[in-house]
C-alpha cells in the first residue's frame, strides 16, 4: 500500500489530453511538500518528468505539465504520442522521507 | 554530462549482505555538493526509496530499512555504495543509483540503468 495513491492505469487516443492523479494526505502533500513525476518506458530506468510540482528538466517537452491543490497533484499529457507509453509514478516527501506512489500504467490506444 | 553505473553480484543468499557500488563518470562523489541516493524496484513493481547521503556525510534513509541499510562513499570517490543486511526474497528487486538534479537538492535528476538483485538460496 503506497503513501501516494495513483490510478493503476489510465489510457487514450494519439492527440487526447490525459490526466494521471496522485492523492496523499496532511502529512506530505498536503502539508506543502513538493511533488515531483517519473516516467518510466519500458525496460529502461525512470527519468524525472516533473519536478516541484510544475517544473520540468531541460528537453522535457511542455506538452508534459504538472499542478497541486491540497492533498493532491496531478501530471497532464496533452497531445498523447504513441512514445509516452510509459509508467508514470508521483513522489513527495512525508517526515522528511521520501515517498512514491505506486504507478500508472499509460496505454496509447 | 554525469554518467551512473550499478555494479555488484546479481545473486545473494538469503541472510546474507547485499553489496552494490555506483561508477560515477564525469565527476567526483564529493565535488559538487550533490547529493547521492539508492532506489529499488521489485520486478513489476513500483518505486521503492532506500536512502541517500550527501558529500559532507549526512545521510536520509528509508524508515523501513533503516535498520539494514548503509550509503557511504567509497575511498575511490569515483564510486558510493550501499549494503543491506540480512536479505530476504522481498528484497529482491533492480536497484539503481542516481544523483540529484543539482547541487542543493536530493531529487534524483540523473539515474543508472540498474541492477537486477536476485535473493535466493
Amino acid at each position: 500500500q503506497s503513501v501516494l495513491t495513483q490510478p493503476p492505469s489510465v489510457s487514450g487516443a494519439p492527440g487526447q489530453r490525459v490526466t494521471i492523479s496522485c492523492t496523499g494526505s496532511s502529512s506530505n502533500i498536503g502539508a506543502g511538500y513538493d511533488v515531483h513525476w517519473y516516467q518510466q518506458l519500458p525496460g529502461t530506468a525512470p527519468k524525472l518528468l516533473i519536478y516541484s510540482s510544475t517544473n520540468r528538466p531541460s528537453g522535457v517537452p511542455d506538452r508534459f505539465s504538472g499542478s497541486k491543490s491540497g492533498t493532491s497533484a496531478s501530471l497532464v499529457i496533452t497531445g498523447l504520442q504513441a512514445e509516452d507509453e510509459a509508467d508514470y509514478y508521483c513522489q513527495s516527501y512525508d517526515s522528511s522521507h521520501w515517498v512514491f506512489g505506486g504507478g500508472t500504467k499509460l496505454t496509447v490506444l | 554530462q554525469v554518467q551512473l553505473q550499478e555494479s555488484g553480484p546479481g545473486l545473494v543468499k538469503p541472510s546474507e549482505t547485499l553489496s552494490l557500488s555506483c561508477t560515477v563518470s564525469g565527476g567526483s562523489v564529493r565535488s559538487g555538493g550533490y547529493y547521492w541516493s539508492w532506489i529499488r524496484q521489485p520486478p513489476g513493481k513500483g518505486l521503492e526509496w532506500i536512502g541517500y547521503f550527501h558529500y559532507s556525510g549526512s545521510t536520509n534513509y528509508n524508515p523501513s530499512l533503516k535498520s539494514r541499510v548503509t550509503i557511504s562513499v567509497d575511498t575511490s570517490e569515483r564510486q558510493f555504495s550501499v549494503t543491506l543486511s540480512s536479505v530476504s526474497a522481498a528484497d529482491t528487486a533492480v536497484y539503481y543509483c542516481a544523483r540529484g538534479l543539482g547541487p542543493t537538492t536530493p531529487l534524483p535528476g540523473y539515474w543508472g540503468q540498474g541492477t537486477l538483485v536476485t535473493v535466493s538460496s
